[in-house]
This record gives structure tokens, C-alpha cells and sequence, in this order.
């Protein structure tokens, strides 16, 4: 168990719908990060937070927003969703005041269908 | 742009043989290269990871090799267990500080035969 925890574990939705995915990082990591995994794309980064301010960007669709709160769980919004979005949706949070990278510890993730 | 290759797709050893994943990045500025293994409905778990200003390091049966000349690093896996079946993911670290991103390897499904 990393101690990342997020929910919902499975969610099956329909096309032009809008979802939101719930994540909570490790205890005392202010970083969080988003990913999706598909079969075709494999693992790729969507977005990261750090401490409520966004740091970092992928290749992640304008129809997909993210924010962190000041408790520091952080919730991805999936809008207008198609068919091509299905996927595992992951969290990670890394720890701060590491000057070269950041070890990233991976939640359960959750199981998006787009039907 | 940024870029990480990982080889062979899919392995398969007998329990007891070694196993050598291997991947090569693009990004010169990648400073930090970890390694996760995914079992199948679960999320990935890093297992290893290494910096830049290291060239081995090693973790019980598993370790880690970086040659950042040539943009490679590898994972061994010695004396395979059942267990160890599962898919491996290299990743390379792009950014700074407590800024960036992971850019993962297509991923290594490696099985275990008893």
C-alpha cells in the first residue's frame, strides 16, 4: 500500500458526460501528479500540483482541468467525455525538498468507461 | 521532444535466471531514473530508482545500472521468482526540483516460469 488512496475505483459513464476523480496523496507530500494509462498511449503524465499551485503540464486535453486543495487531496474533471477517453486514471505525490527528482508513489488508480 | 524506449516488450525466464530490461532516454537534462513494477489491477509500484550522479545501485536481487554518455539504463532482476511476474515500467525524470514529469518506457511484461 503506497498511501495514496483514490476514488472511485471503477466508473462507467457515457459519452458527453463529466466525471471527477478524487485523489489523496501520502501524508506530508505536497506534490501530486496525474496520469492516464491506456493500452495504446501506455503511461503519460497529465498535470502536476504542488501545495495548490499548478507546476507542471502534459499532453492533457482542454477538456480535462485539475486543482489541488488546501488540504491537498486533488481532484481531476473530465468533461465532454468520449469514447477514446476510457482508461486507468493514476495519482502519485512525491515528497518536497529533493533538488534532483522526486521518488513518486503510484494510487490504485481508477478505472474510467466511457460507453 | 522527450522520449523513453524500453526493450524487449515481453520476457520470459525460467525461476532462478536473471532478467535484464534495458531502456534508453532522449532528454540529456534527465537527472533521475526510477523503476516500477504493475501487477495486473493495481497501480504501478516503484521498486528502485536511481540519480544521475550514481552509476549502479543495488536492492537484493534487484539492481540498477545508468550510463548517462550513451542515454541507457537497465534493471537486473537475479534469481527470478514466480512472483516477480508482473509488467516493469522505466521512467526518466524531466524537470527540476519539484517541478516536471515522468516519461515512462512502453513497459516489459516479464513472466516467470516455475
Amino acid at each position: 500500500d503506497s498511501g495514496v488512496t483514490q476514488t472511485p475505483k471503477h466508473l462507467i459513464t457515457a459519452t458527453g458526460q463529466r466525471v471527477t476523480l478524487r485523489c489523496s496523496p501520502r501524508s506530508g507530500d505536497l506534490s501530486v501528479y496525474w496520469y492516464q494509462q491506456s493500452l495504446d498511449q501506455g503511461l503519460q503524465f497529465l498535470i502536476q500540483y504542488y501545495n495548490g499551485e499548478e507546476r507542471a503540464k502534459g499532453n492533457i486535453l482542454e477538456r480535462f482541468s485539475a486543482q489541488q486543495f488546501p488540504d491537498l487531496h486533488s481532484e481531476l474533471n473530465l468533461s465532454s467525455l468520449e469514447l477514446g477517453d476510457s482508461a486507468l486514471y493514476f495519482c502519485a505525490s512525491s515528497p518536497q525538498g529533493l533538488s534532483v527528482g522526486a521518488p513518486q508513489y503510484f494510487g490504485p488508480g481508477t478505472r474510467l468507461l466511457v460507453l | 521532444g522527450e522520449n523513453v524506449e524500453q526493450h524487449p516488450s515481453t520476457l520470459s525466464v525460467q525461476e532462478g535466471d536473471s532478467a535484464v530490461i534495458k531502456c534508453t532516454y532522449s532528454d540529456s537534462a534527465s537527472n533521475y531514473f526510477p523503476w516500477y513494477k504493475q501487477e495486473l489491477g493495481k497501480g504501478p509500484q516503484l521498486i528502485i530508482d536511481i540519480r544521475s550522479n550514481v552509476g549502479e545501485k543495488k536492492d537484493q536481487r534487484i539492481a540498477v545500472t545508468l550510463n548517462k554518455t550513451a542515454k541507457h539504463f537497465s534493471l537486473h532482476i537475479t534469481e527470478t521468482q514466480p512472483e516477480d511476474s508482473a509488467v516493469y515500467f522505466c521512467a526518466a525524470h524531466s524537470g527540476s526540483g519539484n517541478t516536471g514529469k515522468l516519461i515512462f518506457g512502453q513497459g516489459t511484461t516479464l513472466q516467470v516460469k516455475p
